[in-house]
């Protein structure tokens, strides 16, 4: 079955620096997504795009955030100064127009920042 | 307030023993209750989508059920294969999924 793909399966990296997850969706997909969860607390929607753009983001997604879908493979999140709070699971996900409110999720990039 | 609530947080059942996790929700435009299962170290893997009322679906051991405050997982006959954490999400409006806290399960051999 084909599945969604991120990378890398664990980040480190040093606060302030930038750091860039990346993710392939499943090829026939359409809509892409960013879901975040914090060790110990719930999974937490960031951003939605469709169409090569934002369609919507939450409160978390500030300007540290940013979404690129650099090729017609790969949907990449980038935060430009990370903090020590970025630390999380971040997951990726994606859906195709039609398949209703099926999403499919990757395993991961777990941030750490230290 | 939260719009989500999953109980219990934790659920411990012995192989064979049937039982039922509930999500309880207090949105006001319901478009879509779902369950996803997520294994340590994995993403939610998708269950089940719910949209009305009386709405009921059935997948193996699993049952979901959707009234107009919560709905319900249950889960007859567990093996240990059933072990996760079970989570449920709301969509309001928009793209974005809402997530509860999760029940995770435990069944014992």
């Amino acid at each position: 079955e084909p599945e969604v793909t991120q990378t890398p399966s664990h980040q480190v990296t040093q606060m302030g620096q930038e750091v860039i997850l990346r993710c392939v969706p499943i090829s026939n997909h359409l809509y892409f997504y960013w879901y975040r969860q914090i060790l110990g607390q719930k999974v937490e929607f960031l951003v939605s795009f469709y169409n090569n753009e934002i369609s919507e983001k939450s409160e978390i997604f500030d300007d540290q955030f940013s979404v690129e879908r650099p090729d017609g493979s790969n949907f990449t999140l980038k935060i430009r100064s990370t903090k020590l709070e970025d630390s999380a699971m971040y997951f990726c996900a994606s859906r195709t127009a039609t398949g209703g409110e099926k999403l499919f999720f990757g395993s991961g990039t777990q941030l750490s920042v230290l | 307030e939260d719009q989500v609530t999953q109980s219990p947080e934790a659920l411990r059942l012995q192989e064979g023993e049937s039982s039922s996790l509930n999500c309880s929700y207090t949105v006001s435009g319901l478009r879509g209750l779902f369950w996803y299962r997520q294994d340590p170290g994995k993403g939610p893997e998708f269950l089940f989508t719910l949209y009305s009322a009386g709405e009921e679906k059935e997948k193996e051991r699993l049952k979901a059920t959707l009234t107009k405050k919560e709905s319900f997982l249950h889960i007859t006959a567990p093996k240990p294969e059933d072990s996760a954490t079970y989570l449920c999400a709301v969509r309001e409006a928009g793209n974005m999924l809402t997530f509860g806290g999760g029940t995770r399960l435990m069944v014992k051999p």
